[in-house]
């Protein structure tokens, strides 16, 4: 069975330090991985996936199949980074696995 | 494009009672999908559509029903409400094509079963 495991229900930083959003999954085939966030009063949405390789808004996500993690990571966060943050494994179906969400704050 | 809409955004429920959340979305997305969104426990997938007239179950079906008579429209209803059933729902689609390809999620209804 497929699973994904976020361990923290919150995270609180200052603003400028740098941040890690930890993730873990269990799946037996080859994982598609995303991370979605929700910012305060909007709607879930896509903010990377590790096919892409991409940086959006200064975050990253290496997919690390040795360890099964797909951590989240930025150098240096900004107030406007605080929200709900879920990552997401897809599958055969084209449905989503949800982890349970890590709420992140970025103090002024 | 409206992208995927909900209705209503809140309702509030007595056991028993039996309601239709409603979504729709316009870009033509062959996959849809309901989750509910508990705290601490993300999103769970409730039911899901792979195109018109199919429908399957997901994670927490139990107490809802679907069904997809087009492929705008992804109805989700709650048979007889119960308190267990209070939560955030949210509807979401996809396009077929890709395993890679992004959900789109509609606002969501929060609902309420006293």
């Amino acid at each position: 069975a497929q699973r994904v495991t976020q361990p923290e229900k919150l995270l609180s930083v200052f603003k400028g330090a740098p941040v890690e959003l930890k993730c873990n999954y269990s799946y037996s085939g080859s994982p598609e991985l995303f991370w979605y966030v929700q910012y305060s009063r909007q709607r879930l949405q896509l903010l990377l996936r590790h096919i892409s390789r991409e940086s959006i808004k200064g975050f990253t996500a290496d997919l690390n199949k040795g360890e099964t993690s797909f951590h989240l990571k930025k150098p240096f966060a900004q107030e406007e980074d605080s929200a709900m943050y879920y990552c997401a494994l897809h599958n055969a179906g084209n449905m989503l696995t949800f982890g349970g969400g890590t709420r992140l704050m970025v103090k002024p | 494009n409206a992208g995927v809409t909900q209705t209503p955004k809140f309702q509030v429920l007595k056991t028993g009672q039996s309601m239709t959340l409603q979504c729709a979305q316009d870009m033509n997305h062959e996959y849809m999908s309901w989750y509910r969104q508990d705290p601490g426990m993300g999103l769970r997938l409730i039911h899901y559509s792979v195109g018109a007239g199919i429908t399957d179950q997901g994670e927490v079906p139990n107490g809802y029903n679907v069904s997809r008579s087009t492929t705008e429209d992804f109805p989700l209803r709650l048979l007889s409400a119960a308190p267990s059933q209070t939560s955030v729902y949210f509807c979401a689609s996809s396009a077929r094509r890709f395993s890679y390809n992004e959900q789109f999620f509609g606002p969501g209804t929060r609902l309420t079963v006293l």
